[in-house]
């Protein structure tokens, strides 16, 4: 069964500053890791996806790379801002057909 | 990205009645939609896999006379809460894939819906 964690599980930064955030799965065979935002009583964004073939993808100051041997992704954020602020969810998907599983989520916190 | 909404975005219910959830996929067809609660502070559990135009697929524990799932069309699928209590006041959150046939194979989320039972 797959099990995917986060860590940390909260995390508090000034603004400016380039952040990591860590995901592991427990099994490497995964069709592809989505990352994704939350704001409180808000659904998810969807920020980023990785293809079990590729190494990472950006969007704008956002960086996620997959090592799937490792079974471990990273999301960097660069120079993050207050509106940074939100609870970032990782989620992995075995199959192309199967469900997503997610991690319990890094709350980050961006102060100005 | 694809757009995925849901109505009403919050719902206050009496004991025992029942609430029906809306989630339409905007600008694409989606033949698989999911269904998510959301406990505060704590990750999504997925409830039910919908397929359109068949029966869902409920998740171990998950009551599927209590949790009713109708996917009639392409980019519609409703949850209908039945004699709803206060122990199902949760955040509900549907989701919507790019279909399987694709390289894409992307999720996306609706906003939520907030339900309160009395």
């Amino acid at each position: 069964k797959q099990e995917v964690t986060q860590i940390p599980a909260a995390l508090s930064v000034p603004e400016g500053e380039n952040l990591v955030l860590n995901c592991s799965f427990t099994d490497s065979a995964i069709y592809n890791l989505q990352w994704f935002r939350q704001d409180p009583g808000k659904g998810l964004t969807s920020l980023l996806l990785i293809q079990s073939s590729q190494r990472e993808q950006t969007s704008g100051r956002l960086n996620a790379s997959l090592d799937k041997s490792s079974g471990r992704s990273t999301l960097y954020i660069a120079a993050s801002q207050p509106g940074d602020s939100a609870t970032y969810l990782c989620a992995v998907r075995g199959t192309s057909g199967s469900r997503l599983t997610f991690g319990e989520g890094t709350q980050l916190t961006v102060n100005p | 990205g694809a757009v995925v909404s849901q109505h009403p975005s919050w719902v206050i219910c009496k004991s025992g009645t029942s609430v029906k959830i809306e989630c339409r996929s905007l600008d694409f067809q989606a033949t698989t939609m999911f269904w998510y609660r959301q406990f505060p502070k704590q990750s999504l559990m997925l409830m039910a896999t919908s397929n359109e135009g068949s029966k869902a697929t409920y998740e171990q524990g998950v009551e599927k006379d209590k949790f009713l799932i109708n996917h009639a069309s392409l980019t519609l699928s409703t949850l209908t809460v039945t004699s709803a209590h206060p122990e199902d006041s949760s955040f509900y959150i549907c989701s919507a894939r790019i279909p399987t046939g694709s390289s894409y194979n992307e999720q996306f989320f609706g906003p939520g819906t907030r339900l309160t039972v009395l």
